[in-house]
């Protein structure tokens, strides 16, 4: 295990429907992420956390909403997604921003 | 634009064999080059990390080189077994002046070992 922990594994939802990502890290780290995964596509950082603040935001639909009640919790609210939103969604820490990530296992987002 | 590509995108290999994952990347200005291993529905993990002036660096039964003159980055698998079927992934980090540095993703190779 790394020390990132998230939930749920995995996850279906309609078009309409309002979920939650959550992620939990117990490393003690300052910064946060969620990044995207989708087949044959690099991975796509999505938001980035320092300190609870939010220092990044990368062009990301509205119907991504993050959260980050402290800085060992991140939430990422869902609303109103897309079937294209389809992807395996990565929580990650860093003892500072941007240098080693440590990642979560994953939740596996399917929209129908 | 910062880009890393990995070659090749996927790759079989029999068990017991050594096999080679190739990184080329056009980041700058460069800070540190990073392997991760992701298995099947779950997220990466580090396998090395190599700054400027590393050449080389081990992990066990994974070699990681980097040449910073040609920009290009290998990892070496030495004896494969069934467990190191997986992604590998390179990451490559930028200075980024004034804020931090900046994380550029490979596509991946996807490696399958069998019998």
């Amino acid at each position: 295990e790394t020390g990132v922990t998230q939930t749920p594994r995995h996850l279906v939802m309609g078009m309409t429907n309002k979920k939650s990502l959550k992620c939990e890290q117990h490393l003690g780290h300052n910064a946060m992420y969620w990044y995207k995964q989708s087949a044959k596509k690099p991975l796509e950082l999505m938001f980035v956390y320092s300190l609870e603040e939010r220092v990044e935001n990368n062009s990301v639909p509205s119907r991504f909403s993050p959260e980050c009640p402290n800085s060992s919790h991140l939430f990422l609210h869902l609303h109103t997604l897309q079937p294209e939103d389809s992807a395996l969604y990565l929580c990650a820490s860093s003892p500072k921003l941007h240098t080693e990530a440590f990642f979560g296992q994953g939740t596996r987002l399917t929209v129908v | 634009k910062n880009q890393v590509e990995q070659s090749p995108q996927s790759l079989i290999i029999l068990e017991g064999k050594n096999c080679t994952l190739q990184c080329n990347y056009t980041v700058s200005p460069f800070s540190n080059l990073r392997w991760y291993k992701q298995d099947t529905g779950r997220g990466p993990v580090s396998l090395t990390i190599m700054t400027f002036s590393e050449n080389t660096k081990s992990n066990g039964r994974y070699t990681a080189t980097l040449d910073a003159d040609t920009k290009q980055s290998s990892l070496h698998i030495t004896a494969s077994q069934l467990s190191d079927s997986a992604s590998y992934i390179c990451v490559v980090s930028a200075l980024d002046p004034g804020t931090a540095s900046k994380l550029t993703f490979g596509t991946g190779t996807r490696l399958q070992v069998t019998l």
